[in-house]
């Protein structure tokens, strides 16, 4: 079955400091992923998606993740964080076969220091 | 402007009276889907559909129903709620491939009293 973890729940950053987000995924053949924020109140917004080719994938808002087979692994990344960023993070797994569901991590809330 | 509204966005009821959150999309997506959000646990999908009068269960789809006689609307019914379907709901609304973007509406807030 697929499942996604997020083991951070909260990650306190300073402005201007770098920034990684953890996620590990579980499933039968690389998954398609995705990158989701949601600013509060707000719904939730694409940062980016994998699903082919070049395991580095840029996003939108200066964010990056990179896809790693051998550790089931797509980590979010920005060089220099904004307080702006300061949201809660979702990675999601898709099939890519079969079922249509979307399986969604726990979430990882950022706060950013100024 | 494209995008996917959800109806109420606020909503207190009591258990066991039925109720009805409307979702609408204005994208002609042919897949949309139901979530809910609670602290802890992130989103979970509920229902999803592929297109119309074609529907299939996520993960959590015990007392909800879907339906889907519309391209554009993709209505979630609760026909008898209990307090443990208090959370934030979540539309979203995509193309048909797997790897399109879904898009989010704004959450309703439900509370069962």
């Amino acid at each position: 079955a697929q499942s996604v973890t997020q083991p951070d729940i909260h990650i306190t950053v300073s402005e201007g400091a770098s920034l990684e987000l953890r996620c590990n995924y579980s499933y039968g053949a690389t998954p398609y992923l995705f990158w989701y924020v949601q600013s509060p109140g707000q719904g939730l917004q694409l940062l980016l998606k994998y699903f082919s080719g070049d395991t580095l994938v840029q996003g939108i808002k200066g964010f990056e993740a990179e896809f790693k087979r051998s550790q089931s692994s797509f980590n979010l990344r920005k060089p220099s964080v904004h307080w702006s960023d300061a949201a809660e993070y979702f990675c999601a797994v898709g099939a890519t076969s079969g079922t249509y569901k979307y399986i969604f991590g726990t979430g990882t809330r950022l706060k950013v220091l100024a | 402007e494209a995008q996917v509204t959800q109806n109420p966005r606020y909503l207190i009821t009591v258990t066991g009276k039925k109720l009805t959150v409307t979702c609408s999309q204005n994208m002609n997506h042919e897949y949309m889907s139901w979530y809910r959000q609670d602290p802890g646990l992130g989103l979970r999908q509920i229902y999803y559909s592929m297109n119309v009068e074609v529907t299939d269960k996520g993960d959590v789809p015990e007392g909800y129903k879907v339906s889907r006689k519309e391209k554009r609307n993709f209505p979630l019914i609760l026909e008898s709620p209990s307090p443990n379907q208090t959370s934030l709901y979540f539309c979203a609304s995509k193309s048909a491939g797997r790897t399109d973007t879904q898009y989010f509406g704004p959450g309703t807030r439900l509370t069962v009293l």
